[in-house]
């Protein structure tokens, strides 16, 4: 069984210009949630999605976005990238909401300069 | 927000020592989540729990659910040198509102020393 995959895995931006990255879930799973993690800041929770619907959301700004397809694949967009986007961003997937228990993918490492 | 505090921060210990790492919160969480990051991959979920005073075990890893619920408790025996790694604990609040919405503690760096 597949886990769940994140593409790409790294990925270099200037400032100002705009990202999308990709995450495939294991073959069932219908919830996707996405995480930042950082040195500083550690694992931050950005939002969930579930039933191509955003069912919960962190503290990011609107510069964050995200979306799921009915086929449950989830992309991320951050758009005016910043220098401190600079993470590896996280996708989880769980088999539904309320299941607690996530598989998380490799990440994409994201560097902005 | 929900804050965890994880400690210790990072530990060197000697292979076959056993280990303790503990996470503690101000507010009540409804799940308890173990995991373990190694460099250059996502967090594997260890052990999760569900219940206030629950034990669980994994091969060597015990995790425990606080009674208070605002405490857990992850103890690994016997160290080997691939349980080195980053421990992170995670907790949740109300899986039907808050569903996939983990708050993480800042991690246990573990070092084992052959």
């Amino acid at each position: 069984k597949a886990g769940v995959t994140q593409t790409p895995r790294y990925l270099i931006k200037t400032r100002g210009q705009q990202v999308t990255l990709s995450c495939s879930p294991i073959s069932g799973h219908r919830s996707v949630s996405w995480y930042q993690q950082t040195p500083g800041q550690g694992l931050q929770f950005l939002f969930e999605y579930f039933s191509e619907t955003q069912r919960n959301k962190g503290n990011f700004p609107g510069r964050f976005s995200g979306r799921q397809f009915s086929n449950s694949r989830s992309e991320m967009n951050v758009s005016t990238l910043e220098l401190g986007d600079s993470a590896l961003y996280l996708c989880a997937s769980s088999l539904y909401r309320g299941h607690t228990e996530a598989f998380f993918g490799q990440g994409t490492r994201l560097t902005v300069v | 927000g929900q804050q965890l505090n994880q400690s210790p921060q990072s530990m060197f210990i000697q292979e076959g020592e056993d280990v303790s790492m503990n996470c503690t919160s101000s507010s009540i969480f409804n799940t308890w989540l173990w995991y373990k990051q190694d460099p250059g991959e996502g967090p594997v979920l260890l052990i999760a729990l569900y219940k206030a005073g629950e034990l669980t075990s994994n091969g060597r890893l015990t995790a425990q659910f606080g009674i208070t619920r605002k405490d857990s408790f992850l103890n690994i025996s016997a160290s080997i040198p691939s349980d080195v790694g980053i421990y992170f604990c995670a907790g949740q609040v109300d899986y039907n509102t808050n569903a996939g919405k983990s708050t993480f503690g800042d991690g246990t760096t573990l070092t084992v020393k052959p």
